[in-house]
């Protein structure tokens, strides 16, 4: 069975750009969160959703949005980048909210 | 938010030595999680144990969610166990929260 697949694997953009990062979900999980994480850190919460409602928002600027289709994938924006936006971008699923969670291999961004 | 500490924050290790990383967390949970970090940033799944004890060949993992923390075992390392070690916890607010991790160098 395929795991939880993102795309691209890596993204080099510039400051003031737009990009926006996919996320497959395990097949009958309906829940998919974003995190992201720093060089040296821990991973941060970004998103969560559940039947293609926000569920949970973390700590981060309105430069960031998400959205989950019918078929329950995801994607996630982030718009006006910054040099600080640099990071992986980590999508998890899971069968509901606060059920065992699996990550894809994420998404390297760089922004120049 | 719940705080998670994870400790030690770094592990030096021979071979076949045996550790134990341990992650302290400030409230209740229903959810937590072992993750280890391969080169590449893939979070692989190694226990979910909110409570009770679990093995999974080298690795077991207690959590003693009175207490709020939980123990990660590598017994009889391998130099394929390098990598970062990360405990996250979840409660009623479905996100994960995660510690700073545990950076483990097994050397031959």
């Amino acid at each position: 069975d395929a795991g939880v697949t993102q795309s691209p694997t890596h993204l080099i953009k510039t400051r003031g750009q737009h990009v926006t990062l996919r996320c497959s979900p395990i097949s009958g999980h309906k829940s998919v969160s974003w995190y992201q994480q720093v060089l040296g850190q821990g991973p941060q919460f970004i998103f969560q959703y559940y039947e293609k409602e926000e569920r949970g928002r973390g700590n981060f600027p309105d430069r960031f949005s998400a959205r989950q289709f019918p078929n329950y994938s995801s994607e996630l924006n982030v718009n006006a980048l910054l040099l600080g936006d640099s990071a992986l971008y980590l999508c998890a699923s899971s069968v509901g909210t606060g059920s065992e969670a699996f990550f894809g291999q994420g998404t390297r961004l760089t922004v120049v | 938010g719940i705080q998670v500490e994870q400790s030690p924050p770094d592990l030096i290790l021979q071979e076949g030595a045996n550790s134990t990383l341990r992650c302290n967390f400030s409230d209740s949970v229903n959810n937590l999680q072992w993750f280890h970090q391969n080169p590449w940033g893939q979070l692989i799944n190694l226990f979910y144990i909110p409570s009770g004890t679990k093995q999974n060949g080298r690795l077991s993992a207690t959590t003693v969610a009175t207490e709020r923390y939980s123990l990660l075992y590598i017994s009889s390392s391998q130099t394929t166990d390098s990598g970062v070690y990360f405990c996250a916890v979840g409660s009623n607010d479905y996100k994960l929260s995660f510690g700073a991790g545990t950076t483990v160098t097994v050397r031959a």
